[in-house]
């Protein structure tokens, strides 16, 4: 069974830092691309990052270019975001998705969803 | 950025209806088009791929068309369980964008 369990989540202050972290089980991690989407409170899905399969391509929105960081090591079956210099609009549920395709960015598993705070 | 429309962005039918929600983007994605369902507290769930192909597991009364820049997503014989809200997400090109948002209420 595949499974995404997401932790790291939580309430942190303007300007501060907050690492996601998204544990796969179930299928072989080094295979897929994966990605990070948020929701933010009363609003609709908002796609945040990327990553393939490897490691080496990265991607990401506009909105969160130079201060997201998504990364993934493969030998530990895990997904990270690191998030700094974090701004009261990035607060929102955060989920980890499992990409289906290489040639295809739909979703077909997600995590559980993470909720990060930023207010003082 | 390609930009993601749908309509309606609400709707209110009764059990057993069949609902149509567009989806329409700024510039022609081919059939690189996604819809999900996302209910409040839980994860969104994919329904359909590429713009008409059912997800596995997912109930036949989901059906997707379109191609270019125009698609529906049709449920038909609306249930409980559908109500929820659709977004439609392309993947033609980064950044990834989903459309605002369809919510379906049951009567």
């Amino acid at each position: 069974e595949v499974q995404l369990v997401q932790s790291g989540g939580g309430l942190v202050q303007p300007g501060g830092s907050l690492r996601l972290s998204c544990e796969t089980s179930g299928f072989t991690l080094s295979t897929y691309a994966m990605n990070w989407v948020r929701q933010a409170p009363g609003k609709g899905l908002e796609w945040v990052a990327a990553i393939s399969s490897s490691g080496i391509s990265t991607y990401y929105a506009d909105s969160v270019k130079g201060r997201f960081t998504i990364s993934r090591d493969n030998s530990r079956n895990t997904l990270f975001l690191q998030m700094s210099s974090l701004r009261a609009g990035d607060t929102a549920v955060y989920y980890c998705a499992r990409i289906a395709a290489a040639d295809n960015y739909y979703f077909d598993y997600w995590g559980q969803g993470i909720l990060v705070t930023v207010s003082s | 950025d390609i930009q993601m429309t749908q309509s309606p962005s609400s709707l209110s039918a009764s059990i057993g209806d069949r609902v149509t929600i567009t989806c329409r983007a700024s510039q022609s994605i081919s059939t690189f088009l996604n819809w999900y369902q996302h209910k409040a507290g839980r994860a969104p769930k994919l329904l359909i791929y590429t713009a008409s192909s059912l997800q596995s597991g997912v109930s036949s009364r989901f059906s997707g068309s379109g191609s270019g820049t125009d698609f529906t997503l049709t449920i038909s014989y609306l249930q409980p369980e559908d109500s929820a809200t659709y977004y439609c997400q392309q993947s033609y090109t980064t950044p990834i964008t989903f459309g605002p948002g369809s919510k379906v209420d049951i009567k």
